[in-house]
């Protein structure tokens, strides 16, 4: 089956560690999304990759870095994470037709957790 | 005023009734609108999109949208316990996808 996966499910860094989330996705989709949600909140866009163009968010802090190597592949990096990056993180993806705007498939996020 | 409200519940329906669920926006410039479920811990899954004013039915769920004002709905007929969940409306405006706050539904056997 086509899908998102995320890798790893659950990681755990320790304060000011950089940790690297992975994103691949069969779809074949030409955009990646990075989202941010903590506890009880909507997701929040932290960058996405529209085919090899990268877009930031104005507020995405300077600590949060992505690569796309290729059109199936997708990393968040965070450089220095804080005890406030503790989140989930969910990668998204979806067909840019123009236009519209096409239904976006999310993976099953990973949980990090900062000791 | 946010870009996208929805009633933050949680929302109690008994086992076999309707649920509404409701979402206002702001940018009236929006075209593509979405419901994602959400159950707890788990990744928004896709559940409906409608682009077009009206009614979208896929089997016990229906999508209604009014763009003149600025509202979309989620109905689920015959609701059952595995419906319970955080249900998230998303807008797609000129630039991204903006999400809601989301929904909590329970369904009481």
């Amino acid at each position: 089956d086509a899908m998102v996966i995320q890798n790893p499910r659950y990681q755990v860094t320790q304060f000011g560690k950089p940790v690297t989330l992975s994103c691949s996705q069969t779809l074949n989709h030409n955009v990646m999304y990075w989202y941010q949600q903590k506890s009880s909140q909507a997701p929040k866009l932290l960058f996405h990759y529209y085919d090899k163009d990268f877009n930031n968010e104005a507020d995405t802090p300077d600590n949060f870095q992505s690569r796309r190597p290729n059109t199936s592949f997708c990393f968040l990096d965070i450089r220095s994470p804080g005890l406030g990056d503790a989140a989930m993180y969910l990668c998204a993806t979806s067909r840019y037709i123009g236009g519209i705007g096409q239904p976006q498939h999310f993976g099953d996020g990973t949980r990090l957790s900062i000791l | 005023q946010k870009e996208v409200e929805q009633n933050s519940g949680p929302l109690s329906v008994p086992e076999g009734a309707i649920a509404s669920l409701n979402c206002t926006y702001s940018d009236r410039g929006s075209q593509s609108f979405f419901w994602y479920r959400q159950y707890s811990g788990k990744s928004p899954e896709l559940i409906m999109f409608i682009y077009s004013n009206g009614d979208k039915e896929d089997g016990r769920f229906t999508a209604q949208l009014n763009k003149a004002s600025q509202y979309v709905s989620l109905l689920i007929r015959d609701s059952q316990p595995s419906d319970s969940a955080t249900y998230l409306c998303a807008v797609k405006g000129a630039q991204k996808l903006v999400f809601g706050q989301g929904t909590r539904l329970t369904i009481n056997p």
